[in-house]
């Protein structure tokens, strides 16, 4: 079965880091990037970064640069999501989302989210 | 960057049709064949509708279609039904090898 499965949800205060998971399975883990979008509640979408599985190089949106690392472990087809100094806007569902590798910026498989909580 | 431009928010009675657009800039929309649109259900996951402008993955009703003109993409719904009733969002890539999506539109069936 083609699936992304999320870690569980987390509470964090302001201030801590967190690190979320996303493990891939049933499908070629090299041949698809992996997105990280979030939502916080009543929101909408906003794109965060990506990790190419091939190389492990990664890209993020302007607004997260230095305060989030997306890593990789290829054996275990899993990728990870680290951000830093959380404060509460953070506060949202974190969705990975799988996208083609190639010419192609549409997310075809979503996780089903990881709900974290900034409050002190 | 901005948010893509999206109404907050349309309506339309059973059977009509709708079209939400989605207006960006010459450095997304109007650069690339690569706009999508998603439906989402609260509670739930985006789900893809769209992709590439007007392209349906396999399973995704043909009442949902996809056009682009200039900076703006727009996605319509034909035959409304009352499941529709729900968000959509579109995304596009950008000049600067990123992903921006719309603010979301709520869809209402009268």
């Amino acid at each position: 079965q083609v699936q992304v499965v999320q870690s569980g949800a987390e509470v964090k205060k302001p201030g801590a880091s967190m690190k979320l998971s996303c493990k891939a399975s049933g499908y070629i883990f090299s041949n698809f990037y992996m997105h990280w979008v979030r939502q916080a509640p009543g929101q909408g979408l906003e794109w965060m970064g990506f990790i190419n599985p091939t190389d492990a190089t990664t890209r993020y949106a302007q607004k997260f640069q230095g305060r989030v690392t997306v890593t990789m472990d290829t054996p275990t087809s899993t990728v990870y999501m680290e951000m830093s100094s959380l404060r509460s806007e953070d506060s949202a569902f974190y969705y990975c989302a799988r996208v083609p590798m190639g010419p192609f910026w549409y997310v075809d498989l979503w996780g089903r989210g990881t709900l974290v909580t900034v409050s002190s | 960057q901005s948010a893509l431009t999206q109404p907050a928010s349309v309506s339309g009675s059973p059977g009509q049709s709708i079209t939400i657009s989605c207006t960006g800039t010459s450095s997304d929309v109007g650069s690339f064949d690569l706009v999508s649109w998603y439906q989402q259900y609260p509670g739930k996951a985006p789900k893809l509708l769209i992709y590439e402008v007007f392209k349906r993955p396999s399973g995704v009703s043909n009442r949902f279609s996809g056009s682009k003109s200039a900076n703006t993409a727009s996605l319509t719904i034909s035959g409304l039904q009352a499941e529709d009733e729900t968000d959509y969002y579109c995304s596009s890539y950008t000049v600067s090898g990123t992903m921006i999506f719309g603010g979301g539109t709520r869809l209402t069936v009268l």
